[in-house]
């Protein structure tokens, strides 16, 4: 166990709809990191936040967004979906954001979209 | 661009006995980390070991370690004495480093066959 702790562990929805992923780090960490997993494109990094501000941004569609909230909980909103979102989405912790960190991983949310 | 490569697909290795999962990587900082992480079935990500640029010896946790070529820019892991619980897929990941930021480069991953 990480320590990183993601809900819901599934969520099947319908094709224009919106959710909302949560990702609570582990005891201790500033930096959280949302991931994506898919079959054709990998393990791709979305976006980080550090204390509550957004530090780095990957191949994050427009339709989603993130914050990261004073508890250093963090939401992934993902909205009008297709087909292509479903997913495994992945939070990650550090306990810094520095490039010593280690980022450990949350067990997902495993997202489909039918 | 930073660029990690996993050449196996899939690799199958007896219980008890040694096995060697590749990972090359490209980048053009001198400052970097490299990172091994193991996803079972289940599908989390579990983290196995890190090896930094500037460590000066390979790394090791247990029953895993790193082979680090510095100069081939390869960061192998090698795992002893296979178990049958380390049946999963592998990934090595990278660092990007520049501007600050600590995302990680995921390579596409080797699948581990253990056998009895």
């Amino acid at each position: 166990d990480s320590g990183v702790t993601q809900t819901p562990k599934h969520l099947i929805t319908a094709t224009g709809q919106r959710v909302t992923l949560r990702c609570s780090p582990r005891s201790g960490d500033l930096s959280v990191y949302w991931y994506q997993q898919s079959l054709d494109q990998g393990l791709q990094f979305l976006i980080q936040y550090y204390n509550g501000e957004e530090r780095a941004k990957g191949n994050i569609l427009e339709r989603f967004s993130a914050q990261q909230f004073p508890d250093l909980h963090s939401e992934l909103n993902l909205s009008s979906l297709e087909l292509g979102d479903s997913a495994l989405y992945f939070c990650a912790s550090s306990s810094s954001g520095r490039r010593t960190d280690t980022q450990y991983f949350g067990p997902g949310t495993r997202l489909t979209v039918l | 661009a930073q660029k990690i490569t996993q050449t196996q697909p899939g690799m199958f290795v007896q219980e008890k006995e040694a096995v060697t999962l590749d990972c090359t990587y490209d980048t053009s900082d001198p400052s970097y980390g490299l990172f091994w992480y193991k996803q079972p079935s289940s599908g989390e990500m579990i983290f196995l070991i890190y090896q930094g640029s500037y460590d000066q010896q390979n790394a090791t946790e247990g029953r895993y370690s790193l082979n680090f070529q510095k100069a081939r820019k390869s960061a192998n892991l090698v795992i002893s004495a296979s178990q049958l619980g380390d049946s999963a897929m592998y990934f090595c990941a990278m660092r990007e480093a520049s501007g600050g930021y600590n995302k990680l480069i995921f390579g596409a991953g080797t699948r581990l066959a253990v056998h009895p």
